[in-house]
């Protein structure tokens, strides 16, 4: 089955530094999502992004499905992003990766 | 907030026991899966639901059952519960055929003792 990555598995910032994650995915998809989970165990989605690139806000994604990879990038973080960022491919049954977790410090 | 909602949020059971877990989909989504999510982990997929009927499983024993009732709410048991068991149950809803967005619900953190 189609595997998912994401790096870095944990990630520490300063409130207003810039971020990266990314996720691999080891066969083509037609679906990819990316998610916050929040402190309480809810996953909010943030971007259907099967190809190309989309934004909102502060938050903005880019997906290569050639290349079989997307990035999500955070600007000017602040302590609300904290939690677990995961990406998920799929339709129906979604793959998650194994997140990477985010900390912002004041 | 998601309109998905999912009871109870806490539970503890002995293992042996069986557990159900409930879940309210968002309004006009047909569609419900279940996940399961160990501590630092990524989320499971267990199974989903379409019209009452169960539409995919992912690689769990036969002790995880479900229903989907027709207002399209849905149910998660599990018998003889395991210790290995423990994590936090996600649902989330959507629209098929055509819908890609999905909605998850806070959870149900079950911890089995």
């Amino acid at each position: 089955g189609i595997q998912v990555e994401q790096s870095p598995p944990d990630l520490i910032l300063q409130e207003g530094a810039n971020s990266t994650l990314r996720c691999n995915f080891s066969d083509s998809v037609n679906n990819l999502q990316w998610f916050h989970q929040n402190p309480w165990g809810q996953l909010i989605n943030l971007f259907y992004i099967p190809s190309g690139t989309k934004q909102n806000g502060r938050l903005s994604a880019t997906t290569v499905a050639t290349e079989r990879y997307s990035l999500l990038y955070i600007s000017s973080s602040q302590t609300t992003d904290s939690g677990v960022y995961f990406c998920a491919v799929g339709t129906g049954k979604l793959i998650f990766g194994q997140g990477t977790e985010l900390s912002v410090k004041p | 907030e998601t309109g998905v909602t999912q009871s109870p949020t806490h539970l503890i059971k002995t293992r042996g026991q069986q557990v159900t877990l409930r879940c309210s989909s968002q309004s006009g989504h047909n569609t419900v899966s279940w996940y399961q999510q160990a501590l630092g982990q990524g989320p499971q997929f267990i199974f989903q639901y379409y019209r009452e009927e169960e539409n995919g499983r992912g690689n769990f024993p036969p002790r995880f059952s479900g229903l989907q009732f027709p207002n399209y709410s849905s149910e998660l048991n599990v018998n003889a519960l395991e210790l290995d068991d423990s994590a936090l149950y996600l649902c989330a809803s959507s629209l098929l055929p055509a819908g890609n967005t999905i909605y998850f619900g806070e959870g149900s953190w079950l911890t089995v003792v």
